[in-house]
């Protein structure tokens, strides 16, 4: 079945400092990829969708300058913590939908990255 | 907004045991309903899913119906393994999701099998 890797699985960082985490689609191109965030027994809650070669379009709150996401081809997208501050630790989920997918149950999941900023 | 709530966890059942994880949502007009599932280590994968009133999705032993009168759909297995063992998730997705495929999920429950 299709495959999404995020990496790093697991970054420790200093406050104020950037971290960026990879999300790849390792056997299907992905027009769109979604960026999601978890915080302990919390929703899973979606930060920003973005297609390939346009910009990502952020949900609401979620602050696109502190967040930075970067899907510049269609097996790659990057999500950017920039400046990092202990609130921003978190569980980070990305999921990539292939070319031409149709339905929601084409998204396909990343295995999660947890971000500590100390 | 839509919304999606899941029983807190976690759950923990002895093999062979009867599985059900309550999952109640908030939503304008008919969203999608779906079930997923994230072993250890992996990424959420899809479970199950129903996509109107009064269909029932069911994969694995699992099943779950759409219950619009409610707005439920609670997870169920009759006799759980300990290779059920995960975090289960609780998804919908509205009716309107700006062309986009949009999930919005609940908390998490996860479930403990032993022996």
């Amino acid at each position: 079945g299709a495959v999404v890797s995020q990496h790093p699985s697991r970054v420790i960082c200093k406050s104020g400092t950037s971290v960026k985490i990879e999300c790849r689609s390792l056997d299907f191109q992905a027009t769109t990829m979604f960026w999601y965030r978890q915080f302990p027994k919390k929703s899973l809650m979606l930060m920003a969708t973005s297609n390939e070669g346009s910009k990502a379009t952020y949900e609401q709150g979620v602050e696109k300058d502190k967040f930075l996401i970067n899907h510049a081809s269609l097996t790659l997208s990057t999500l950017t913590v920039t400046s990092a501050h202990p609130e921003d630790s978190s569980f980070y989920i990305c999921s990539a939908s292939p070319f031409l997918a149709v339905s929601t149950d084409t998204q396909y999941f990343g295995p999660g990255t947890r971000l500590t900023v100390l | 907004g839509d919304s999606v709530t899941q029983m807190e966890g976690p759950v923990t059942l002895s093999e062979e045991a009867f599985l059900t994880i309550n999952c109640t949502y908030t939503a304008t007009g008919y969203p999608s309903l779906f079930w997923y599932v994230q072993y250890p280590g992996e990424g959420l994968q899809l479970l199950l899913k129903a996509t109107k009133a009064d269909d029932k999705g069911s994969n694995k032993g699992f099943e779950a119906t759409y219950r619009k009168e409610t707005t439920s759909f609670h997870l169920e297995k009759g006799s759980v393994q300990v290779s059920d063992s995960a975090v289960y998730f609780c998804a919908l997705e509205p009716s309107f999701s700006g062309g986009y495929n949009k999930l919005i999920f609940g908390a998490g429950t996860r479930l403990a099998v032993h022996p």
